[in-house]
């Protein structure tokens, strides 16, 4: 079945960097435009970047861009995000999710934390 | 910061309908695109339950229907049962964002 495991979360300093990982199996990774959804502790989602199935179109929420880079890896099946210059409002259980128009389905998140 | 507004919370009895409205403007939902719901049950990943504005993903319950017009979409449950208590967010596409965005989200409570 279509599963999506992601992974690389954990705390960091701000002004920090992380990389985030998503790990997709179930389907054919190439065809899919894959996307980065987040939400804070106890806060409501937000829709951070998505990246066509070829890598050419790519969309970032105004909160990350300049400083998150989004990226895929076709024959690796895995979806990437790089957090540079983290701040304290970056701090949220980061998703990835297969994007055709709508998130179907969701990975389990991975936390990332950013205080000193 | 959220385009798409809901209200913060709905409450029913257990067999009582329940809406869940998702305001929008004329960038958005006003603009025809579509509208999709998800359900995120406590401590978990939130899970697709509308797309394409009122269709249902197998495995879903004809208990829960959306609709959409004009700059609005609503979400409604009907037979609401103790296990559909969680939040619920609507999410669309924004032409002045040029992006895709979700509401403000809205917790629904079983009575």
């Amino acid at each position: 079945q279509v599963q999506l495991v992601e992974s690389g979360g954990g705390l960091v300093k701000p002004g920090g960097s992380l990389r985030l990982s998503c790990a997709a199996s179930g389907f054919t990774f190439s065809d899919y435009y894959m996307s980065w959804i987040r939400q804070a502790p106890g806060k409501g989602l937000e829709w951070v970047s998505y990246i066509s199935s070829s890598g050419s179109t790519i969309y970032y929420a105004d909160s990350v861009k300049g400083r998150f880079t989004i990226s895929r890896d076709n024959a690796k099946n895995s979806l990437y995000l790089q957090m540079n210059s983290l701040r304290a409002e970056d701090t949220a259980v980061y998703y990835c999710a297969r994007d055709v128009g709508y998130g179907d389905p969701w990975g389990q998140g991975t936390l990332v934390t950013v205080s000193s | 910061q959220s385009v798409l507004t809901q209200p913060p919370s709905v409450s029913g009895a257990p067999g009582q309908r329940v809406t869940i409205s998702c305001t929008g403007s004329s960038s958005n939902i006003g603009a025809g695109y579509d509208v999709h719901w998800y359900q995120q049950l406590p401590g978990t990943a939130p899970k697709l339950l509308i797309y394409g504005n009122s269709n249902r993903p197998s495995g879903v319950p004809d208990r829960f229907s959306g609709s959409k017009s004009g700059t609005s979409a609503s979400l409604a449950i009907t037979g609401l049962q103790a296990e559909d208590e969680a939040d619920y967010y609507c999410q669309s596409y924004d032409s002045s964002l040029s992006g895709r965005v979700f509401g403000t989200g809205t917790k629904v409570t079983v009575l």
